[in-house]
């Protein structure tokens, strides 16, 4: 049984390019969540979608980043611009209900984002 | 203040000791509390979850909650090198699905 998915697991890119990062959530699991974590601190949340629908993004930047989770295929997390402190990792979570309560969130490997 | 509080360490232990990492945390109206381990480079493992107050216990782990003084903590027994990672403790309210997470503590297990 597979876990959560993401890919790519480093990516590198210059300032002002886009970076795209993909989840897949475990088998079963509709409800995805977005976290980054800066260097020597805790994942900070960033969205929680459903299918088709974006249920919080309280803790999205305004600009430059957006996500989805379409009907088919991964969530995406898009970053527009890069810049330097857009370097983190960027953690994908993933549960079978909503997430609250006892709820349990699994979490992806992560995708490490470098600005050069 | 921040929301969760975690002394960022390292704790230090040797092997076989009982390593005792604490959180603390600001909302009354938490109710689910999570400790994750996480190794360097990787990505957030679940070692325990507590919802009720007094202890859990799951193998050499205890957590341990009390909502009166708003603290949570983790026992780890007989220590390993292998437990040696960054300990991260994590809440959610009780109608809220986001996870909030402490900076984490380092724990070093001396062989």
């Amino acid at each position: 049984n597979a876990g959560v998915m993401q890919n790519p697991r480093h990516l590198v890119r210059r300032r002002g390019q886009e970076a795209r990062l993909r989840c897949s959530p475990m088998k079963g699991h509709s409800h995805v969540y977005w976290y980054r974590q800066l260097p020597e601190e805790g994942l900070k949340f960033m969205v929680y979608l459903q299918k088709e629908n974006i249920i919080d993004e309280s803790g999205m930047p305004k600009e430059r980043f957006s996500a989805e989770f379409p009907k088919e295929g991964p969530s995406i997390l898009r970053i527009q611009q890069v810049v330097r402190g857009d370097s983190a990792a960027y953690f994908c979570a993933s549960s079978v209900l909503s997430g609250v309560g006892q709820e349990t969130q699994y979490f992806g490997p992560g995708t490490r984002l470098l600005v050069l | 203040q921040k929301e969760v509080e975690q002394n960022s360490g390292p704790l230090s232990v040797p092997e076989g000791a009982i390593a005792s990492l604490n959180c603390t945390y600001s909302d009354r109206g938490s109710q689910s509390f999570f400790w994750y381990r996480q190794y360097s480079g990787k990505s957030p493992e679940l070692i325990m979850f507590i919802y009720s107050n007094g202890d859990k216990e799951d193998g050499r782990f205890t957590a341990q909650l009390n909502k009166a003084s708003q603290y949570v903590s983790l026992l780890i027994r007989d220590s390993q090198p292998s437990d040696s990672a960054t300990y991260l403790c994590a809440l959610r309210g009780d109608s809220s699905y986001k996870l909030i997470f402490g900076s984490g503590t380092r724990l070093l297990v001396r062989p």
